[in-house]
């Protein structure tokens, strides 16, 4: 099994759809987790660290179940400019200053007029 | 502007040469990483640094070397004893949990 698990996609919708990601991990010591866009050719960005209580940045909303061992990004009135591959990362613990993260594979996402 | 900066972006080399690849920050972070991508995965770790002169591997280390004699810089050698070299690699260091990416290199082994 996977550390990190994530439907590759495509996920293609309409411009304003909700469209909904979740990635499952394997780690329940896991101490942080976060989404990354990454654009195509391009390297990653952080988007948003997903805390416990759940986190929302504009149109994007970061969920964590850790009973379940999952998190998930939610994001309303996709616009074109949502086109990407978001990559789930978890950080399995930290060696001194060095955060080892995990990344999943991604999940691409088209957004389409 | 602060941030990581990695060259070349395109680099292509023979079978069997040696080539490294640079990675310079200005960002004043301890910690430093080397990940090579492959189409269909996840981006994977070959090495890390969390100080000057100290390095740790990665999970995939074999067939890589790395220095860090600077606390700006974080060179990556591609040997020929690394059995699939061309992949797309990614130089990142650290704030906060936070990884900062390079632009990346693209590597072509013809």
């Amino acid at each position: 099994r996977k550390e990190v698990e994530q439907d590759p996609g495509p996920f293609n919708v309409p411009e304003g759809a909700t469209v909904a990601f979740n990635c499952t991990y394997s780690n329940s010591a896991s101490q942080s987790f976060f989404w990354y866009r990454q654009d195509c050719r391009k390297e990653p960005k952080l988007l948003m660290s997903v805390y416990s209580s759940g986190n929302e940045d504009g149109r994007f909303t970061a969920q964590l179940n850790r009973a379940s061992q999952y998190i998930s990004l939610l994001i309303r009135d996709s616009k074109l400019s949502d086109s990407a591959t978001y990559l789930c990362v978890v950080n399995f613990g930290n060696t001194g200053t060095a955060s080892k993260l995990t990344f999943g594979t991604g999940t691409r996402l088209q957004v389409t007029l | 502007d602060g941030g990581i900066t990695q060259s070349p972006k395109y680099l292509f080399r023979k079978e069997g040469q040696n080539v490294t690849l640079s990675c310079e920050q200005n960002l004043n972070h301890d910690a430093m990483y080397w990940y090579r991508q492959d189409p269909g995965q996840g981006l994977r770790l070959i090495y890390y640094s969390q100080i000057v002169n100290d390095f740790q591997k990665g999970d995939i280390a074999e067939g890589y070397s790395v220095s860090r004699e600077k606390k700006e810089s974080f060179p990556l050698t591609v040997t020929s004893a690394q059995k699939n070299p061309t992949a797309f690699y990614l130089c990142a260091s650290t704030r906060y949990n936070e990884q900062f990416f390079g632009p990346g290199t693209r590597l072509t082994v013809l």
